[in-house]
């Protein structure tokens, strides 16, 4: 595998249900991101982590819950989630630090996400 | 705050048409401008990288520009293939680990 990989690709899920996105980079990168991507607009940042560590909530409500066991995963659980969450959930990852580096991100390609 | 805005948000062009892409930008201390193509339903893909007035990168029949407050995206002789919706986003020094993303222009290369 390379890249930014993302799991399951699809996912139909009723209001009641609990599931778990999961994204994995290759790149050895030390930070790693969740988007959300609604028709019409902008990228919106949910979660950042650093060297594991969170340093972004951006304001997400908390039947979204992040988990990042190391550097390489990053996990979104979901629970009674909303038809208005229904989206593109992308994942992506960079390298932070080091001097003149706009540490661009690198994205997975997504999980497109049906909320019944 | 920082701020990005793409124009055109859509823009059909005949196969062989060039054009090119606006992204204005106010931030407190650029850091990077990042160009990204995105398909549909796909994640976006990384094109450049620009970090101060004056540079330019190119990739086959893409050239991106880039000024104190604008950048364009440049697109020569399009093929059918370049259509995609292409994003903007930028960095400041004073954001963090933010990186603020544009809605997006929406390419259609005709046949």
């Amino acid at each position: 595998e390379t890249g930014v990989t993302q799991t399951p690709r699809h996912l139909v899920m009723g209001m009641t249900n609990k599931k778990s996105l999961k994204c994995e980079q290759h790149l050895g990168h030390n930070a790693m991101y969740w988007y959300k991507q609604s028709a019409k607009k902008p990228l919106e940042l949910m979660f950042v982590y650093n060297f594991k560590e969170q340093t972004e909530n951006n304001s997400v409500p908390s039947r979204f819950s992040p988990e990042c066991p190391n550097s390489s995963h990053l996990f979104l659980h979901l629970h009674t989630l909303q038809p208005e969450d229904s989206a593109l959930y992308l994942c992506a990852s960079s390298q932070e630090g080091g001097q003149g580096a706009g540490n661009e991100q690198f994205f997975g390609p997504g999980t497109r996400l049906t909320v019944l | 705050e920082d701020q990005v805005t793409q124009s055109p948000e859509a823009l059909r062009l005949q196969e062989g048409e060039s054009s090119s892409l606006n992204c204005s930008y106010t931030v407190s201390g650029l850091r990077g401008l990042f160009w990204y193509r995105q398909d549909p339903g796909k994640g976006p893909e990384f094109l450049f990288t620009l970090y101060s007035a004056g540079e330019e990168k190119e990739k086959e029949r893409l050239k991106a520009t880039l000024t104190k407050k604008e950048s364009f995206l440049h697109i020569t002789a399009p093929k059918p293939e370049d259509s995609a919706t292409y994003l903007c986003a930028v960095r400041g020094y004073s954001s963090a680990s933010k990186i603020i993303f544009g809605s997006g222009t929406r390419l259609s290369i005709r046949p």
